[in-house]
């Protein structure tokens, strides 16, 4: 089976310029979470996705938000980008069922902004 | 009411020995806690979970031990290789896929 894809891997931004990046999940995974990991803050949760619908949501501002499509695929779009912004974005997919929390990363977006 | 803490920090072990890890966490809500080795460009990799029903959970040289009255967990790496020298992360969850994360341990295995 393949694993969690992310794509582009690289992104260089300027300030107040919009970003979209993408998650293709596990084949047969329904959840998609999204991830920001920065040398400060650490990892920290967007949110997630599960059947095209938002089913959790981090603490972040509204700037960040995010899509599934019916085939699990996801996006997350960060609007007006800021130079704090910089981090790697990360998407993780995790399998249905009830109890079932297994979370499995991709290897991330790394955004930069100038 | 939502942190994990983590420590320590970094931690230098030599090749052979025991490495330790330790979070703490305060939601008595989490259900769910995996721990996550992440190599430098790559995403973290699931290693080992473990629920509050057990105390401790063993795969091959990974063990996690749980101490739900502490609102502690552990993770210890028996027999440590230099291959094992990552970042660990601890996490916890109540909430399907909403992980909260520790703040990582750096972990370097000295041959």
């Amino acid at each position: 089976k393949a694993g969690v894809t992310q794509t582009p891997r690289y992104l260089i931004k300027t300030r107040g310029q919009q970003v979209t990046l993408s998650c293709s999940p596990i084949s047969g995974h329904r959840s998609v979470s999204w991830y920001q990991q920065t040398p400060g803050q650490g990892l920290q949760f967007l949110f997630e996705y599960f059947s095209e619908t938002q089913r959790n949501k981090g603490n972040f501002p509204g700037r960040f938000s995010g899509r599934q499509f019916s085939n699990s695929r996801s996006e997350m779009n960060v609007s007006t980008l800021e130079l704090g912004d910089s981090a790697l974005y990360l998407c993780a997919s995790s399998p249905v069922g009830a109890g079932n929390t297994e979370a499995f990363f991709g290897q991330g977006t790394r955004l930069t902004v100038v | 009411q939502q942190q994990v803490k983590q420590s320590p920090q970094s931690l230098i072990v030599q090749k052979g020995g025991i490495s330790i890890i330790n979070c703490a966490y305060e939601n008595t809500a989490f259900d769910y806690f995996p721990w996550y080795q992440q190599f430098p460009g790559k995403g973290p990799a699931l290693l080992i979970a473990i629920r509050p029903d057990v105390s401790e959970k063993k795969e091959g040289r990974f063990t996690i031990s749980f101490n739900k009255s502490a609102k502690q967990f552990s993770l210890h790496i028996m027999d440590s290789q230099p291959g094992d020298s990552a970042t660990y992360f601890c996490a916890a969850t109540n909430a399907g896929n909403m992980l909260t994360f520790g703040g990582g341990t750096r972990l370097m295995v000295k041959p």
